[in-house]
């Protein structure tokens, strides 16, 4: 399996401008976790998906951040205008269920790191 | 107060020595707990987890829980220059699947 893959590796913006992350997850996951990372804040959950439903967005910052899940294989964070604190790097992790229908591990990619000038 | 609190370090320890790693939690509901490992420039990758009081053992690491004191800790044995990196506490609540991340622990092993 080729784990959590995620596009671009590196993206550089300019403010006002609009970014789209994307994220394909590890195939047979059921839930999908978008998080970002900044020395400042540390690692923080922004949105995940069970089933491509989002079930929890309380960690997106604003109206300017939106996240998709179309299907089970693919996922999109967008920011809409960008801004220069939201330059960071942004991970996403797939997971599923074990046989005792518990929810360990979070795979994570390899992220993406974001710079707004 | 945040969620789950670790020291930020670094904490440097020299080659075959023990690393303590620590955190502690707020929400006293919280169920499951994991301990992942990110090297610079990396995603974080998980090394252990942990549900209940006591201690869980896996090669050189062990995790330590006490829920009474919302504490938990990792200690890494005979640690090697490779497990220079920071240490992520992570804490997952009763409900939903939400998972709150500490700031990290920057440990360096000193050959």
């Amino acid at each position: 399996d080729a784990g959590v893959i995620q596009s671009p590796r590196h993206e550089v913006t300019e403010m006002g401008q609009e970014v789209t992350l994307r994220c394909k997850p590890i195939s047979g996951h059921d839930y999908l976790f978008w998080y970002r990372q900044t020395m400042m804040r540390g690692l923080e959950l922004l949105i995940y998906f069970n089933n491509n439903v989002p079930i929890d967005d309380s960690g997106m910052p604003e109206d300017r951040f939106s996240a998709k899940m179309p299907n089970a294989s693919f996922s999109t964070l967008k920011i809409q205008p960008s801004e220069p604190r939201d330059s960071a790097v942004y991970f996403c992790a797939s997971s599923s269920l074990n046989v005792a229908g518990v929810n360990n591990e979070q795979f994570f990619g390899p992220g993406t790191r974001l710079t707004v000038l | 107060q945040k969620e789950v609190e670790q020291n930020s370090g670094p904490l440097s320890v020299p080659e075959g020595a023990i690393a303590s790693l620590n955190c502690t939690y707020s929400d006293r509901g919280s169920q499951s707990f994991f301990w992942y490992r990110q090297y610079s420039g990396k995603s974080p990758e998980l090394i252990m987890f942990i549900y209940s009081n006591g201690d869980k053992e896996d090669g050189r690491f062990t995790a330590q829980l006490n829920k009474a004191s919302q504490y938990v800790s990792l200690l890494i044995r005979d640690s090697q220059p490779s497990d220079s990196a920071t240490y992520l506490c992570a804490v997952k609540g009763a409900g939903g699947f939400k998972t709150i991340f500490g700031a990290g622990t920057r440990l360096f092993v000193k050959a």
